[in-house]
């Protein structure tokens, strides 16, 4: 049983580019979760989705970023016009209906020159 | 906003020691949950805990839901390096509530 996946593990974007982070949830959960985490430092929740929906996006940057998780695929986290500030680990978490645990993807790390 | 502070912050020991980590809330949750986390991975989960005043034991670990769910504490006998992580609290608000909140983490450091 394959836990949460998340591609790439490291991308390296220059400033004015787009970063597009991918996360595949465990089989059976249809709950993600998007999560930034700076060095040092703890999660900070960005965005929730179910399928096709985008429940709480309270920690999301108003400009700039967008989450989707559509019918079929993975879940995308977009970055547009990435600025050095948004340098840090993206976890992906997922849960299944009414779960009250999550459980987490390796993470993508990116570094934007 | 429920926050849940963690203490201490850093914490470095020396192998075969026992340290307590806190968990603290002015809030109720629902539940909690421990993770650690390792350099370069995703937090695992160790154990939720869902009672008021459970307790439940993984090993060298031992973690205790206060009686009133506003807090909880992680102790571990005897330390080991393989124990050195992070180690984050979570837990939803309110039961069905599925946005959880992380608390502030505590960095652990085990010497050989």
């Amino acid at each position: 049983n394959a836990g949460v996946m998340q591609n790439p593990r490291h991308l390296v974007r220059r400033r004015g580019q787009e970063a597009r982070l991918r996360c595949s949830p465990m089989k059976g959960h249809s709950h993600v979760y998007w999560y930034r985490q700076l060095p040092e430092e703890g999660l900070k929740f960005m965005v929730y989705l179910q399928k096709e929906n985008i429940i709480d996006e309270s920690g999301m940057p108003k400009e700039r970023f967008s989450a989707e998780f559509p019918k079929e695929g993975p879940s995308i986290l977009r970055i547009q016009q990435v600025v050095r500030g948004d340098s840090a680990a993206y976890f992906c978490a997922s849960s299944p209906p009414a779960g009250r645990e999550q459980f987490f993807g390796p993470g993508t790390r990116l570094t934007v020159l | 906003t429920q926050l849940l502070e963690q203490s201490p912050q850093f914490l470095s020991i020396q192998e075969g020691e026992n340290l307590t980590v806190y968990c603290n809330s002015s809030s109720v949750f629902s539940s909690l949950q421990w993770y650690r986390q390792e350099p370069g991975e995703g937090p695992v989960l160790l154990v939720t805990v869902v009672t008021g005043g459970e307790v439940k034991k993984l090993k060298r670990l031992t973690f205790q839901f206060g009686d009133a769910r506003k807090d909880s504490s992680l102790h571990i006998t005897a330390a080991q390096p393989g124990d050195t992580g992070l180690y984050l609290c979570a837990g939803p608000p309110q039961e069905g509530y599925q946005k959880v909140t992380f608390g502030t983490g505590t960095k652990l450091q085990v010497i050989p």
